[in-house]
Parts: C-alpha cells; sequence; structure tokens
C-alpha cells in the first residue's frame, strides 16, 4: 500500500531534550516536506526536499533540522525542543512535477513540548 | 500576511443540502489551488484542484469554482452526507522550479442528519 509513515504518533517530551520525528514514503516520491498544524493558522511548511541531500527553509524552520540521506527517509529533528513548538506536525511527500501535484499525507505526530 | 484565507471557522449543514466552502487568496502566481479533507486523527488527503486558467472543476458530488478576478474560490458539495463532516483545507500552489503549497486555515464542515 502506498503510504507516508510517521513515528511516532504522539509525544510528550520536555524543554531541551532533543527529539527526532522519523517520516518515510514508499512511493519513490522525489518531493518530501514537513508541515505544522496549529489552530487559526492551518498547515505552515517547516522544511521540504526536493531529492537527496538537497533540503530547503520552508516558512517557520527555526528550530528544526532536517536530512534527506535516502530518498524515502526524511526525518525532523528538534535540537532543543521548546512549548512553542507543541503542535500538529504532518510530513508530506510528492512526485516533483510541478503545482498541479498532490501531496500525500502522513497521520501525523502530536508533540507536546513541557 | 496570510496569502490563502478560509474566513469561516465552521460550517454546519443539513443532510442532503449544499455546502459552500469558501477561499480567499491574495498572490496572482498561484497556478493550482487544491482541497485537502482531514478526519480527526488522519493526515489530509487530496480531494479535488482546479487550474488557474479555468474556471470550474466537477469530480462527483465536489466541483470547486474559481473567479480569478476576485481572487475566490469555493468548494460546492452536493448532495451533503454526514460522511463529509470534516476539516476542509484551500491550498494555493506555483511553480518555484519545485513548487511551493500554501494551506488555509481550514473550515470544519459539520453535517447534521
Amino acid at each position: 500500500e502506498a503510504q507516508v509513515t510517521q513515528n511516532p504518533r504522539y509525544l510528550i517530551t520536555v524543554t531541551g531534550k532533543k527529539l527526532t520525528v522519523t517520516c518515510s514514503q514508499n512511493m519513490n516520491h522525489e518531493y518530501m516536506s514537513w508541515y505544522r498544524q496549529d489552530p487559526g493558522l492551518g498547515l505552515r511548511q517547516i522544511y521540504y526536499s526536493m531529492n537527496v541531500e538537497v533540503t530547503d527553509k520552508g516558512d517557520v524552520p527555526e528550530g528544526y533540522k532536517v536530512s534527506r540521506k535516502e530518498k524515502r527517509n526524511f526525518p525532523l529533528i528538534l535540537e532543543s525542543p521548546s512549548p512553542n513548538q507543541t503542535s500538529l506536525y504532518f510530513c508530506a511527500s510528492s512526485p516533483l512535477r510541478g503545482p498541479s501535484e498532490k501531496l500525500f499525507f502522513g497521520s501525523g505526530t502530536q508533540l507536546s513540548v513541557l | 500576511d496570510q496569502q490563502v484565507k478560509q474566513n469561516s471557522p465552521s460550517l454546519s449543514v443539513q443532510e442532503g443540502r449544499i455546502s459552500i466552502l469558501n477561499c480567499d487568496y491574495t498572490n496572482s502566481m498561484f497556478d493550482y489551488f487544491l482541497w485537502y479533507k482531514k478526519y480527526p486523527a488522519e493526515g489530509p488527503t487530496f480531494l479535488i484542484s482546479i487550474s488557474s486558467i479555468k474556471d470550474k472543476n466537477e469530480d462527483g458530488r465536489f466541483t470547486v469554482f474559481l473567479n480569478k478576478s476576485a481572487k475566490h474560490l469555493s468548494l460546492h458539495i452536493v448532495p451533503s452526507q454526514p460522511g463529509d463532516s470534516a476539516v476542509y483545507f484551500c491550498a494555493a500552489s506555483y511553480d518555484t522550479g519545485g513548487f511551493k503549497t500554501i494551506f488555509g486555515a481550514g473550515t470544519r464542515l459539520f453535517v447534521k442528519a
């Protein structure tokens, strides 16, 4: 089954404790991206990648890191989480063919930073 | 500054009637507009899209209308069903060499049986 898999689904942590949210897709998509969803703000892009070893900042990249060492994986790293990073996070992927391409989303990771 | 705006946080509709979800945008560079549907505890899923060179696209019960001069699009669901109850995100996309997609804040639709 074609899918984007994120782990974990739920995560509670404390301020400053490094964490990684994993994302993997099995559709051989070139494009992968991370979004955060906050009430009243919709989905905002954190980072994206158009291919292996190519990553770029989205609209809200502060406090986050990503890497794209393999085509299928795109982990999101919070080196020193803070309470304002409490949010619902989504990973997405797409074939890189242009603006008409739809995004395929994972099921989300609900992160709480205490 | 939000480039894609969904001004109605929620909408309640009776089963069988029409649901109309609205979206406004500010950037004339957008090439495509997409609607995504999101159920609780799931990721958004693609619903329907429209190119900026068209004014209407239809897929079953779902129709999207685009008014470029007003920078406005709307999603019509006819007839509405209880299973349509979800959050609907309007998104706009443009070519950057790859592409950039910007989402609205979402509208929660309640369809009452």
